[in-house]
C-alpha cells in the first residue's frame, strides 16, 4: 500500500515563527489533504490540494504530484496553530491513508 | 450546511462489554467511512460504505467488530465485546460520489475508554 511519511515529527516555535511541514508519498495519488487536530481531537480541513498551490490566510500549501510530496506553510504562527497536522493521500474512490502526524507547539 | 454529526463524543465500559456508536454524514454525501485513530497515531480505516453497501472492510476485526449503514444515511458501528485495545478515538467522515473529487469531512469522534 502506499506509505506517507511526514517530517518533522515535532516542531516548537515561538510566536510570529514560520515553518514548513513535508509530507512525502510513495505511488500517485488522486487526494491529498491537510488537516489540523486540535486539542479536542477534532479533524479540522485545511486544504483539498492533489496538485498545485493554494492559500489561505496564514497558511498556504504546494503538492508537486510528479515528485510526490507536498509542503504546508505556515507564516507568523500562533498558539491557536498548535496541534498535530496530518497529512492523507488516497487513490480513486478509496479511503484516505494517514501520515503519523508533525506536533506543532507555539509559545508566546 | 451541516457537517458530519457523531454520538456519543465520550464513552466508558468494561473490557467484554458492547458500545455502539452513530453516525450521520454530511447530506448528500454517498460514500461514508469509519476511521479508528489510537493515541499518537494518525486515524486507520475499519469500514468504508458507498451508499448502503459496503466498499472495504478488509482492516475490520469481524470478529468483534461490525458496522451497518442502513438506507445509505446514517450508520451505527458496534463492537462486542471490547477489548482493552479497543481504546481510541472512532471517527466518521463522509464524501461525495466523485471519484475525481472525494475531500473527506470528519466528524468530532467519539472517545472510547475500555477499562
Amino acid at each position: 500500500g502506499i506509505q506517507v511519511e511526514q517530517s518533522p515529527p515535532d516542531l516548537i516555535l515561538q510566536e510570529g515563527a514560520n515553518s514548513t511541514l513535508r509530507c512525502n508519498f510513495s505511488d500517485s495519488v488522486n487526494n491529498l489533504q491537510w488537516f489540523h487536530q486540535n486539542p479536542w481531537g477534532q479533524l479540522i480541513n485545511l486544504f483539498y490540494i492533489p496538485s498545485g498551490t493554494k492559500q489561505n490566510g496564514r497558511l498556504s500549501a504546494t503538492t508537486v504530484a510528479t515528485e510526490r510530496y507536498s509542503l504546508l506553510y505556515i507564516s507568523s504562527s500562533q498558539t491557536t496553530d498548535s496541534g498535530v497536522y496530518f497529512c492523507a493521500v488516497s487513490q480513486a474512490g478509496t479511503a484516505l491513508i494517514f501520515g503519523k502526524g508533525t506536533t506543532l507547539s507555539v509559545s508566546s | 450546511e451541516a457537517g458530519v454529526a457523531q454520538s456519543p463524543r465520550y464513552k466508558i465500559i468494561e473490557k467484554r462489554q458492547s458500545v455502539a456508536f452513530w453516525c450521520n454524514p454530511i447530506s448528500g454525501h454517498a460514500t461514508l467511512y469509519w476511521y479508528q485513530q489510537i493515541l499518537g497515531q494518525g486515524p486507520k480505516l475499519l469500514i468504508q460504505f458507498q451508499n448502503n453497501g459496503v466498499v472495504d472492510d478488509s482492516q475490520l476485526p469481524k470478529d468483534r467488530f461490525s458496522a451497518e449503514r442502513l438506507k445509505g444515511v446514517d450508520s451505527t458501528l458496534k463492537i462486542q465485546p471490547a477489548k482493552l485495545e479497543d481504546s481510541a478515538v472512532y471517527l466518521c467522515a463522509s464524501s461525495r460520489r466523485d471519484r475525481r473529487y472525494n475531500e473527506q469531512f470528519f466528524g468530532p469522534g467519539t472517545r472510547l475508554t475500555v477499562l
